[in-house]
């Protein structure tokens, strides 16, 4: 296992369209976050997962996102009816307890 | 919820000078605080962290004071090398949660 992967790496969609993007964690961790980060600015807290449990989402995911781990191991974000503020980089991380976060690479969605 | 202010926003040294970015903290209970480097385009990496019953910590050029009375905590780069230019980013973590800062970008200039 070489590290948290993020698919797909680049996505531009229409604004309307819905998205998906998938993290799979180091394989070993259990807990996994996912962040957006816009240009010049630090990662924001979305939500995260411990094992398949979703324990807290921020005030940022809107009804139109919604977040799954169904068995623990990969996670999906999706955005429904994207808009053109969504255009960010989401980024995932993954810890095992308390010891230190490794991010994936992020995907980068632009909506035009 | 948790903020954390970093400072300064940019910065630029000479190859060689030290480089020290300084990051505050709102919230008591938070007890981990990493610091991650970011390349254009990748993600995060952690490059040290502290716990809060640690006062300082030190990786060959990097290290991390931390001063909890206070809500401080500042990174140290010494010796700065031109492949050290890029965006860090300070965080503290409560309750399993990590709170970002803005970032800092630093050029090391050759």
């Amino acid at each position: 296992d070489t590290g948290v992967s993020q698919d797909p790496r680049h996505k531009i969609t229409k604004r309307g369209q819905n998205v998906t993007f998938r993290c799979d964690p180091i394989s070993e961790h259990n807990r996994l976050y996912w962040y957006r980060q816009t240009l010049g600015q630090g990662p924001e807290f979305l939500t995260y997962f411990q094992n398949e449990a979703q324990l807290e989402k921020s005030r940022l995911l809107s009804d139109r996102f919604s977040a799954e781990r169904p068995k623990g191991s990969f996670s999906t974000l999706e955005i429904q009816r994207t808009e053109q503020g969504d255009s960010a980089m989401y980024l995932c991380a993954s810890t095992l307890d308390q010891t230190e976060a490794f991010f994936g690479q992020g995907t980068r969605l632009t909506v035009v | 919820g948790e903020n954390v202010e970093q400072h300064p926003s940019t910065l630029s040294v000479q190859e060689g000078d030290s480089a020290v970015i300084k990051c505050t903290y709102s919230d008591s209970a938070s007890n981990y605080f990493p610091w991650y480097k970011q390349e254009l385009g990748k993600g995060p990496q952690l490059i040290i962290d502290i716990r809060s019953n640690v006062g300082e910590k030190k990786d060959q050029r990097i290290a991390v004071t931390l001063n909890k009375t206070a809500k401080h905590f500042s990174l140290h780069i010494t010796e700065t090398q031109p492949e050290d230019s890029a965006v860090y980013f300070c965080a503290a973590s409560a309750y399993q949660k990590v709170t970002f800062g803005t970032g800092t970008k630093l050029q090391v200039i050759p």
